[in-house]
Formats: C-alpha cells, structure tokens, sequence
C-alpha cells in the first residue's frame, strides 16, 4: 500500500489567515492526489482532485499543487466555515489511501 | 442530483458477518466510468478506503481486509452491497459508500458524492 502522511497533524489559524497543508506519498504517485474537508458528524467533501483540479462548486480560495510525492493544499484567506479537519487521498494505485488528517481550528 | 444512502445494522456481534447495502439514485453503475466505493472511518480516527466495484464488474479491495470483503452491484435496483465477514470489535466505524469517476484514461477522480455514513458497533 502507499503510505500518506500529512503535516501538520494539527494547525490553529485565525480568519483571513493563509493556511497550508502538506502531504507527503510515500512513492510518486503522479497528479493522483484528492483533498476532502470533514465537519464533524458530517461525510467528507471533495475540494480538490488530479492534485489541482477544482471540484465544481468549491470556492477558489482553495488551491492544490504538486506532484510525485509531494502536495499542498492551500486556503488563501480561511473563512469561518473552513474550521474542519482536511484529509489527503491518493489515486494511483488501489488501495487508495488516506493521509491521517489535519485539523484546522480557530486560534 | 446524485444522492448515496447506506443502510444495515447498527449493532452486530462479534464474529458476525456485516451486509451493508449503498442505495443509489441520479446516476447508474451501468455507465461507462462510473463507480461506487466503501470508505469507513473509526470514532475519532482517519478515513479507511475498503472496496470499490466499477461500471464493468471490476473490483478492488484493500489487500489487509481483502479475504473479509465482498462487494457487490445491483444495476436494476441501483444497489451496491458489502458484506464484512468475522467482524470484531477493531471494526467499529462509520461506514460510508461514495461515488466515483473514472477518466478516460482511468484515473479514478476522487469521491465526488457521499452518503451520510451509518454508523456500525460491534459489540457482544
């Protein structure tokens, strides 16, 4: 399987803030990378896929880059209902695996 | 619009095997393309992806559940059923079932639309 990492595992931000999450396969993996945002008690969200691809409907301050083994995922200016905890999933190979997350709280 | 609904137990014993059904609506896994996944999540822990079953049949499971799993489609009823066997207490999660694209050059998209989860203690 390929193993994802993600850091931080944790971040506290304020709004209006630039946030930016990484993570990390641990074999290239292409453009194969998807972002998703869990509230809780809630089913993930797709933001991102093919590592930079907009999912329809998702607000542009959302941004994904990177290839190989290395991505991002940024929030240019972090809104009040972007509190939640944001999960990396990669797509090239099955089983497609999930980062252990990052949760993203109000400081 | 596509919409995704689990349902099974909530409460199951421990050596027990698990059905879960994913029913569907606003598309079909009859088209070329399209696919249907099982992603679980514990209490309190990151996403697990379990199975996905495409348009044509074709299936895949995680290598470390592989032997426990079966995934199954139900094109006329617009189903898609996992069964578990020997659960324990280890498989306490929330179960979701998600929907997929597949390009033409068969990279799987992500999961674009989920159902809300149902949520399977195991428990004797």
């Amino acid at each position: 399987d390929i193993q994802m990492t993600q850091s931080p595992s944790s971040l506290s931000a304020s709004v209006g803030d630039r946030v930016t999450i990484t993570c990390r396969a641990s074999q290239s993996i292409s453009s194969y990378l998807n972002w998703y945002q869990q509230k809780p008690g809630k089913a993930p969200k797709l933001l991102i896929y093919a590592a930079s691809s907009l999912q329809s409907g998702v607000p542009s301050r959302f941004s994904g880059s990177g290839s190989g083994t290395d991505f991002t995922l940024t929030i240019s200016s972090l809104q009040p209902e972007d509190f939640a905890t944001y999960y990396c999933q990669q797509s090239y190979s099955t089983p497609d695996t999930f980062g252990p997350g990052t949760k993203v709280d109000i400081k | 619009q596509i919409t995704l609904k689990e349902s099974g137990p909530t409460l199951v014993k421990p050596t027990q095997t698990l059905t879960l059904t994913c029913t569907f609506s606003g598309f079909s896994l009859s088209t070329s393309g399209v696919g249907v996944g099982w992603i679980r999540q514990p209490p309190g822990k990151a996403l697990e992806w379990l199975a996905l079953i495409y348009w044509n049949d074709d299936k895949r499971y995680s290598p470390s559940l592989k032997s426990r799993l079966t995934i199954t489609k139900d094109t006329s009823k617009n189903q898609v059923v996992l069964t578990m066997t020997n659960m324990d207490p280890v498989d306490t999660a929330t179960y979701y079932c998600a929907h997929q694209y597949v390009d033409t050059a068969m990279v799987r998209l992500g999961f674009d639309y989920w159902g809300q989860g149902t949520l399977v203690t195991v428990s004797s």
